[in-house]
């Protein structure tokens, strides 16, 4: 199963929003509701910052922000901060009871 | 507090097999709400699901490596463990483990907490 697509890089200011998008097929995203987005630091293990689509887990901002439209999830980051920077990932369900993730995408505070 | 640790051999001769294992403190391993799974991360590239599984021993693998893969659950140490065996210098990666989220049989969902991760090299 191919990975679903991200953009490899997005930038923003300090205090600017930025959306990263995730592009998968009506066999994944379009398929059900289960896309999380994790946050990864460099030398760090993935944090979980988004499930089902736009749910924050306990102690997770809520500057971060997650939607679907058809085969494509998106997070947002609103008033972007030094400390947001780092790697995103999305993932998803596949109905063959497969998990697969995006290529990943760079965060990056101007 | 839920932690989870993996654990193995740094380097693996290519054809080889690569052992891990994954230990998990502060709630028991038998829960029927979690799977407990594999991902792995190659040196400065994305994430890749390698496989999961139930306490009573279901698994489910990603099909680009389940000729290769095994996992097994020890619920009498809180602990599962992977096996990939013939490996060669793609599999050299960050290995990690974590809980997944069980939304009924054969479904799965997020992934969280993540263990630290065990750099596995896979060389001569």
């Amino acid at each position: 199963q191919s990975a679903l697509t991200q953009p490899p890089s997005v930038s923003g200011s300090p205090g600017q929003s930025i959306t990263i998008s995730c592009t998968g097929t009506s066999s994944d995203i379009g398929g059900n509701n289960f896309v999380s987005w994790y946050q990864q630091h460099p030398g760090k293990a993935p944090k979980l910052m988004i499930y089902d689509v736009s749910d924050r887990p306990s102690g997770v901002s809520n500057r971060f922000s997650g939607s679907k439209s058809a085969n494509t999830a998106s997070l947002t980051i609103s008033g972007l901060r030094a400390e947001d920077e780092a790697q995103y990932y999305c993932s998803a369900y596949i109905h063959s009871t497969t998990l697969v993730f995006g290529g990943g995408t760079r965060v990056t505070v101007l | 507090q839920l932690q989870l640790h993996e654990s193995g051999p740094g380097l693996v001769k290519p054809s080889e097999t690569l052992s891990l294992t994954c230990t998990v403190s502060g709630v028991s391993i038998r829960s029927t709400n979690y799977y407990w799974a594999w991902i792995r991360q190659p040196p400065g590239k994305g994430l890749e699901w390698i496989a999961s599984v139930y306490y009573s021993g279901s698994t489910y693998y990603n099909v680009s490596l389940m000729s290769r893969v095994s996992l097994f659950v020890d619920t009498s140490k809180n602990q599962m463990s992977l096996k990939l065996n013939s490996v060669t210098a793609a599999d050299t990666a960050v290995y990690f483990c974590a809980r997944q989220r069980r939304i009924a049989a054969q479904l799965f969902n997020w992934l969280d907490p993540w263990g630290q991760g065990s750099l596995v090299t896979v060389s001569s």
